[in-house]
């Protein structure tokens, strides 16, 4: 079965600073996809980044990228540049394509708090 | 934007009252999903369902069921509510999500605002 690990259930980051986030992942699989999801005071899921497994780049959008270690298993989300509004519950979460029906595995979520 | 409506946002139930949760998506998507959250768990799957009529279970359903009669709505409901079943649900559906420059997509779950359930 396919798990997601967050080890870090909560950080703190100056304003303006980098910061990574943790995610370490368990599949026997080949072809996955992982993804980050952002989740701020107000509720909604918030798509951020998405890692194919063949991809051979780490992934970037914007501020946002994924130091993606295919070999560790691990998908880091590296914030550049913090800010006060990055603040938020952050989880990564795992894809199998080839089980289109129970394909999302979520982990517990990092609590980001960027202070001023 | 998928579209995805979910009802009520907010909800106070009494111990042992059926609930009813909806979920309205405007785009035709054939596969819609119900998750809860619970601090300490991230998301887990209750329901899904793969078409009109067709679902299936996930790692957490005792105490819920589901129904779609069209393609457009997914209704969640807790035929006996528990203090248990306390939670923030979260409706989703999978569709694309495009990286930039056309360099690809995955699809991943695009999820509707969320309704928070409260079992007294």
């Amino acid at each position: 079965a396919q798990k997601i690990t967050q080890t870090q259930p909560g950080m703190f980051v100056q304003e303006k600073e980098a910061v990574t986030l943790d995610c370490t992942y368990d599949t026997s699989d080949q072809s996955y996809g992982l993804f980050w999801y952002k989740q701020p005071s107000s509720g909604e899921m918030i798509f951020l980044i998405y890692q194919g497994s063949y991809d051979e780049q780490n992934a970037t959008e914007g501020r946002y990228s994924l130091n993606f270690q295919k070999a560790r298993k691990s998908a880091n989300l590296v914030i550049s540049a913090s800010q006060l509004g990055d603040s938020a519950m952050y989880f990564c979460a795992m894809r199998d394509p080839d089980n289109y029906g129970q394909n999302f595995v979520f982990g517990p979520g990092t609590r980001l708090s960027v202070l001023p | 934007d998928a579209g995805i409506t979910q009802s009520p946002r907010h909800k106070v139930t009494e111990t042992g009252t059926p609930v009813t949760l909806r979920c309205h998506q405007t785009e035709n998507h054939r596969y819609m999903y119900w998750y809860r959250q619970d601090p300490g768990h991230g998301l887990r799957l209750i329901h899904y369902s793969y078409g009109v009529k067709d679902t299936d279970k996930g790692e957490v359903s005792d105490g819920y069921s589901v129904s779609r009669s069209k393609t457009e709505d997914f209704l969640l409901t807790l035929e006996s509510a528990t203090s248990s079943q306390t939670s923030v649900y979260f409706c989703a559906i999978s569709e694309p999500l495009f990286r930039p420059a056309g360099s690809g997509a995955g699809y991943g779950y695009t999820f509707g605002s969320g309704t928070r359930l409260t079992v007294v």
